[in-house]
């Protein structure tokens, strides 16, 4: 079974700062996928990044990147220059390998709710 | 449009009564997910539509919670009986193979 943990219920950052959200997950896939989703209090669930478990690269998007660190079973996610419209609930998900069929939902984290002081 | 579509945004229902949940995917895509959101909570699997395959029925919380899929396009959530514990934001998302699951912007149900 796959679990996806963030520690991490509350975090704060000052405005034009960066911060890191912690995700670390367990699975016994050797292939898999994470993401990283935002849920402004409009309740609306944006995708803002995604690094394949083979990918050598961290990914990285504008101002989000991923630190993967694959031995340690991490995907933090580093969200450069915070902004006041950062401020979010953001969720750590992963995804198992194409081959696993039907079984192959996301499994999300609980969640870390990112506030941006200005 | 481009993105997953939901109706209706909102619904409110009396105990007992039975709702229906749809969700419009992204033309092409052949994933669909359906996900369960109480107030202040994380998202809780219902169930996944791969293509053709049987569905991953795993996460229905009751028999009182049913989904389909017709033609591999739009997908309707039923729950029977509705509780008040039923009450949430129900969440649709579609992917392709290739592609991140995107999100609908849900529907939110009431139970009185």
């Amino acid at each position: 079974a796959q679990k996806i943990t963030q520690t991490q219920p509350g975090m704060f950052v000052q405005e034009k700062e960066a911060v890191t959200l912690d995700c670390t997950y367990d699975t016994s896939d050797q292939s898999y996928g994470l993401f990283w989703y935002k849920q402004p209090s409009s309740g609306e669930m944006i995708f803002l990044i995604y690094q394949g478990s083979y990918d050598e690269q961290n990914a990285t998007e504008g101002r989000y990147s991923l630190n993967f660190q694959k031995a340690r079973k991490s995907a933090n996610l580093v969200i450069s220059a915070s902004q006041l419209g950062d401020s979010a609930m953001y969720f750590c998900a992963m995804r198992r390998p194409i081959s696993s069929g039907s079984a192959r939902q996301l499994t999300f984290g609980s969640g870390t709710q990112l506030t941006v002081l200005p | 449009g481009a993105g997953v579509s939901q109706s209706p945004s909102n619904k409110v229902t009396e105990k007992g009564k039975d709702v229906e949940l749809r969700c419009d995917p992204i033309s092409g895509h052949t994933a669909l997910y359906w996900y369960r959101q109480s107030l202040g909570q994380g998202l809780e699997f219902l169930i996944y539509f791969q293509g053709n395959s049987a569905p991953d029925k795993s996460g229905l919380p009751s028999d009182r919670f049913s989904a389909e899929r017709t033609g591999g396009s739009v997908s309707t959530l039923t729950i029977q009986r509705t509780q008040q514990e039923d009450s949430a934001v129900y969440l649709c998302a579609s992917s392709s193979s290739l592609t991140a699951p995107f999100f609908g912007p849900g529907t939110r149900l009431t139970v009185l």
